[in-house]
């Protein structure tokens, strides 16, 4: 079954630094890829999407990149706030259609 | 406000006890995820609707667990018989369902379960 990793559990980045977070999965790779970010005891909220031919993605300060042959994808957030002290989390969509969520990546952006 | 809304948002219960979640959905949107998530994870898919039919439950779904979604706008989940391993943030969204293979989710605020 697929397998969905996200690179470390908790990242700390210097305020103004660019931040990137790893989603590694398995097998074969999803036609999509999503990227949501959850703040505590809310519900995630949808950042960007990617297509499996898609090499990049922007919005804002924020970028994607999806990679097929190393079967990852890269979420960067530069000229990074405090405010941007959240949990990410990556969901590729493979051919059943639903959502499939990594663990996250809970990142703080120090001051 | 437009957003997807649950209800309660915490819900604390006995071992043994049912409880029921209640979640509305953005008013146009035609599918309705229920997702499951603990501490420290990532939501994990319970089960889905397109309007009223329910179209995939996952394996974790227990017999315990059921899910409607009657005139295919609000959806309730139902645990009977709730175990400690059922405490957890239940979580709601909803997708317009026009381009299933991509279309974003927008999720609810969640519902805490703590069983003691």
């Amino acid at each position: 079954s697929q397998k969905i990793e996200q690179n470390s559990e908790a990242l700390n980045i210097q305020e103004g630094k660019t931040a990137t977070l790893t989603c590694n999965y398995t097998n074969y790779s999803p036609a999509y890829l999503q990227w949501y970010r959850q703040d505590p005891g809310r519900g995630p909220v949808f950042l960007l999407l990617i297509r499996e031919n898609e090499k990049e993605k922007r919005k804002e300060r924020l970028k994607v990149t999806f990679d097929t042959t190393l079967k990852q994808s890269l979420f960067h957030i530069t000229a990074s706030q405090p405010a941007d002290s959240a949990t990410y989390l990556c969901a590729p969509i493979f051919g059943n259609e639903k959502l499939t969520f990594g663990t996250g990546t809970r990142l703080t952006i120090i001051p | 406000d437009t957003g997807v809304s649950q209800d309660p948002r915490h819900k604390i219960t006995k071992r043994g006890q049912n409880v029921t979640f209640r979640c509305d959905p953005i008013s146009e949107h035609n599918r309705l995820y229920w997702y499951r998530q603990t501490l420290g994870q990532g939501p994990e898919f319970l089960t889905y609707f397109q309007n009223e039919a329910q179209l995939e439950k996952s394996r974790l779904l227990s017999d315990r667990f059921s899910a409607e979604r009657p005139k295919g706008s609000f959806s309730t989940l139902e645990i009977q018989r709730t175990e400690q391993g059922d405490s957890a943030m239940y979580l709601c969204a909803s997708s317009s369902g026009s381009q299933a293979a991509n279309e974003k989710l927008f999720f609810g605020s969640g519902t805490q379960l703590s069983v003691l």
